[in-house]
């Protein structure tokens, strides 16, 4: 399968634990992009990478949110202190350039209790 | 502000035709996109259109009128497996990551 992976696919943490989700593109697509959904919302844009360059963080992303993509490849998205507010599905998603679809991977459900 | 509306909720039966409308109010349009996501699982990429006018693919049909700030998505032969929420999506120009603005999405439950 080529598609776009994510790991964990669930996560469970008491507040104020640290978690890291991980995201693998589909080879080649340089640009990364990671989404935020709660239920029965539509997704919400949280960062973007060009290769290995972080070059758009929405208002969203609060200081306890870091992303990185170090090599240019897989990338990851860290919440540290987490708050039962944080509880959503974390989606990756990556495209060729910045004009073509996103294609995104199956998301990483995270309950914080 | 960008803002992008759709209805709730939708029911239809097999083998109907159904129509999931789009208004979005938007700067820097670049791109809308209708995306289809089951329950627990990621988007899946359905249309695109950049210019006004219909594109069809298959079952699938989608309108744009850029004019209008309005968009539709047709799906025809309506199957249960259809039954989904349909995301509209607006790609706008000049934020620096090309990053799509979602509707809150179409719940669409076909019954046989």
């Amino acid at each position: 399968d080529t598609g776009v992976s994510q790991d964990p696919r669930h996560k469970i943490t008491k507040r104020g634990q640290n978690v890291t989700f991980r995201c693998d593109p589909i080879s080649e697509h340089n640009r990364l992009y990671w989404y935020r959904q709660t239920l029965g919302q539509g997704p919400e844009f949280l960062t973007y990478f060009q290769n290995e360059a972080q070059l758009e963080k929405s208002r969203l992303l609060s200081d306890r949110f870091s992303a990185e993509r170090p090599k240019g490849s897989f990338s990851t998205l860290e919440i540290q202190r987490t708050e039962q507010g944080d509880s959503a599905m974390y989606l990756c998603a990556s495209t060729p350039g910045g004009r073509e679809t996103q294609y995104f991977g199956p998301g990483t459900r995270l309950l914080v209790l | 502000g960008q803002n992008i509306d759709q209805p709730t909720e939708m029911t239809a039966t097999e083998g109907a035709i159904v129509q999931i409308n789009c208004t979005y109010q938007t700067s820097g349009f670049n791109g809308l996109f209708w995306y289809q996501q089951h329950a627990g699982e990621a988007p899946t990429f359905l249309s695109y259109n950049v210019l006004d006018g219909l594109e069809e693919k298959g079952r699938f049909s989608s309108f744009l009128s850029r004019s209008k700030g309005y968009s539709y998505l047709l799906l025809k032969e309506l199957q249960m497996k259809d039954s989904a929420s349909y995301l509209c999506a607006v790609r706008v120009r000049g934020q620096a990551g090309t990053a799509l603005i979602f509707g809150k999405g179409t719940t669409l439950s076909v019954s046989s």
